[in-house]
């Protein structure tokens, strides 16, 4: 069965970096655009980022553009995202997702990103 | 971008009652709109895709509709696992951009 795993969340000081990984299993992880989505706390679902199946295209909200990369290693199926500059309105669970007949089929159980001095 | 604006942000209903909400967006998105379900703690769950399509495993009595600009999602008789947060997602364009949420309360 499709299964998503996130790591990599922790507490880092506003202005610093951390990269979050997805592990992905139960697929054919090189066949399938990824994504990344958030959830601040307390508040609404917000979609972060794409990338399609080879890494050739990727797509980013504009509250994140230029401060994260998303991007994915088809030979470890593991799905990245490089978060720079981060800011305390970052703090957030972030899930990685998969699309299955649409959009965010598959969901991970996220991981917590605390933003904080 | 594409702007989602879901209403209401917040309603008290019944169990067994009849529960409508609106997804308007601020361009037209054909049918590529979708609807999720969240509980406290838990992760969202896609309910519907396509505008209508029904996500497999989930009950009938809930159902979605429109295209273009105006869609809205129906439950047709509340019940007690069903109150939670839903979501709509536009996908049509990037950036996506989901509603802002409404939250379904026990009255």
């Amino acid at each position: 069965q499709v299964q998503l795993v996130e790591s990599g969340g922790g507490v880092v000081q506003p202005g610093g970096s951390l990269r979050l990984s997805c592990a992905a299993s139960g697929f054919t992880f090189s066949s399938y655009g990824m994504h990344w989505v958030r959830q601040a706390p307390g508040k609404g679902l917000e979609w972060v980022a794409f990338i399609r199946y080879d890494g050739s295209n990727k797509y980013y909200a504009d509250s994140v553009k230029g401060r994260f990369t998303i991007s994915r290693d088809n030979s470890k199926n593991t799905l990245y995202l490089q978060m720079n500059s981060l800011r305390a309105e970052d703090t957030a669970v972030y899930y990685c997702a998969k699309d299955l007949l649409g959009p965010l089929g598959y969901w991970g159980q996220g991981t917590l990103v605390t933003v904080s001095s | 971008d594409i702007q989602m604006t879901q209403s209401p942000s917040a309603m008290s209903a019944s169990v067994g009652d009849r529960v409508t909400i609106t997804c308007r967006a601020s361009q037209g998105i054909s049918n590529y709109l979708a609807w999720f379900q969240q509980k406290p703690g838990k992760v969202p769950k896609r309910l519907i895709y396509a505008s209508s399509s029904l996500q497999s495993g989930v009950p009938s009595r809930f159902s979605g509709s429109g295209s273009g600009t105006e869609f809205t999602l129906t439950i047709s008789s509340l019940q007690p696992e069903d109150f939670a947060t839903y979501y709509c997602l536009q996908h049509n364009s990037y950036p996506w951009t989901f509603g802002q949420g409404t939250k379904v309360e026990i009255k």
